[in-house]
Order: C-alpha cells, then structure tokens, then sequence
C-alpha cells in the first residue's frame, strides 16, 4: 500500500509569513508524530498524535508552531511569523499502534523542506 | 540525561569494502533501539532491536545489541555505491515510562561508497 506522503515537497516562504505543511499517514495507523531535521543532525522530535489529539506536543519550539489531526488521518502542521531558523526539513511519520514496541517501528515521509527567506 | 551517540560521522570507503557502524546510549528506560537508512530525505526503517545477542540481517546488512554495554552496530557487508546513505540510529530513550514511540535520534553516520 502506499507509504507516508508529504506536500508540498519544498516550500519557500519569506520570514513573517504563515505556512502549513500537510502529512497523509499510512492507512490504518492510529499514531502519527512530527520531527524536524536540520542539515547535519538527526530528526527531533515536535508533536506525537494519538487519533485525533496531541498526546504529546513537549518538542514544539514555541506557540508559533501548532499541529491538528480533525479526523484522525491526516495531519497539518502549521508555523506562524516564520523565522529564518525554522528552515528546516519536516519529517512525519506514523506507526500501526501506539503502544510499547509497535509504537516504535516508524514509517517515515519523504518530508517537507522549508526555507525561510 | 538519556543520549545516542553515533560514530563515526563519516565514512568513506570503496565498493566490496566491509562496513561497521556503532551507536551507544544511555537511557534510563531501555525498550528498543532502531536503525533507519536515509538517503535524500525520508528515513528508511532497517531494524528493530529488543534483545541482547540476537542478530538482525536483511540481505548484506545486519545488526546485533549490546545491552549490557549499551551498544549496537550495523554491519554492512562487500558495500555497494547504493548503500551511500546517513545512518540513523535511534530509539524511545527519553520516553521514560512513557508507551508511545517518542524517538530520539542519533547525529547519524554518513556513508559514502566509491566506486
């Protein structure tokens, strides 16, 4: 079946303005999360949901940055007044449960880049 | 504070050449360590290591855990210029007593095979 998928692929956006990046999960996974990745580093976490609400959201850097999932599938993420060092690529993944063990095998998009002018 | 350290960064090698990749950690809650390939952008899942001893193989790569040492390495035997790719490892090491998979990663390893 078809993998996690992402849009848009990139995004350029000038600093102050709003975006959304958008994440459709593997059908059937009950648990998505968030990460971002800077050039060089590993992912880090941001949100984690568990159907429909945030279970976790500790790993968002501020209130500019604000996910939802309203019907348990796919997910928004959303960053306000965009700042240069929120360039970055934004991964999601899901996993078929969110418990122990299953929780921890992750399926993974290809992500969204963004750059921040 | 739990960490993942991967080592080494980099790594540059010919095609037929033999690989090993170390991750070590300090958790205080151990459930399972995971390997993901990434090339481009989206991480590929590898492997998934639970228990100490038992290797894990797919093709040329396979990986083992250490849990009393706190380690793991993927082995990536007579290397191919497809294998170049970062290497992650990572696991739910500040999930504490948490159940859902809150992964931190590793700095990652990037590998490049030379023809």
């Amino acid at each position: 079946g078809a993998g996690v998928s992402q849009t848009p692929s990139n995004k350029v956006t000038e600093k102050g303005k709003y975006v959304e990046l958008r994440c459709d999960p593997i059908s059937g996974h009950t648990a998505l999360y968030w990460y971002r990745q800077s050039l060089g580093q590993g992912p880090e976490f941001l949100i984690y949901f568990q159907g429909t609400g945030a279970a976790d959201d500790s790993g968002l850097p501020n209130d500019r940055f604000f996910a939802v999932r309203p019907e348990g599938s796919v997910s928004t993420l959303k960053i306000q007044r965009t700042e240069r060092g929120d360039s970055a690529v934004y991964l999601c993944a899901s996993s078929l449960t969110n418990l122990g063990v299953g929780a921890d095998t992750q399926y993974f998009g290809p992500g969204t880049r963004l750059t921040v002018l | 504070e739990d960490k993942v350290v991967q080592s080494p960064l980099s790594l540059v090698v010919h095609e037929g050449d033999t690989v090993t990749l170390n991750c070590s950690y300090e958790v205080t809650n151990f459930r399972s360590l995971l390997w993901y390939k990434q090339e481009k952008k989206a991480p590929t899942f590898l492997f998934m290591l639970t228990s100490s001893g038992i290797e894990k193989k797919s093709g040329r790569l396979s990986s083992i855990l250490d849990k009393k040492e706190l380690f793991s390495i993927l082995n990536i035997t007579a290397t191919q210029t497809g294998d170049s790719a970062v290497y992650l490892c990572a696991g739910p090491f500040n999930a504490g007593g948490t159940s859902y998979g809150k992964l931190t990663f590793g700095q990652g390893t990037i590998l490049t095979v030379h023809p």
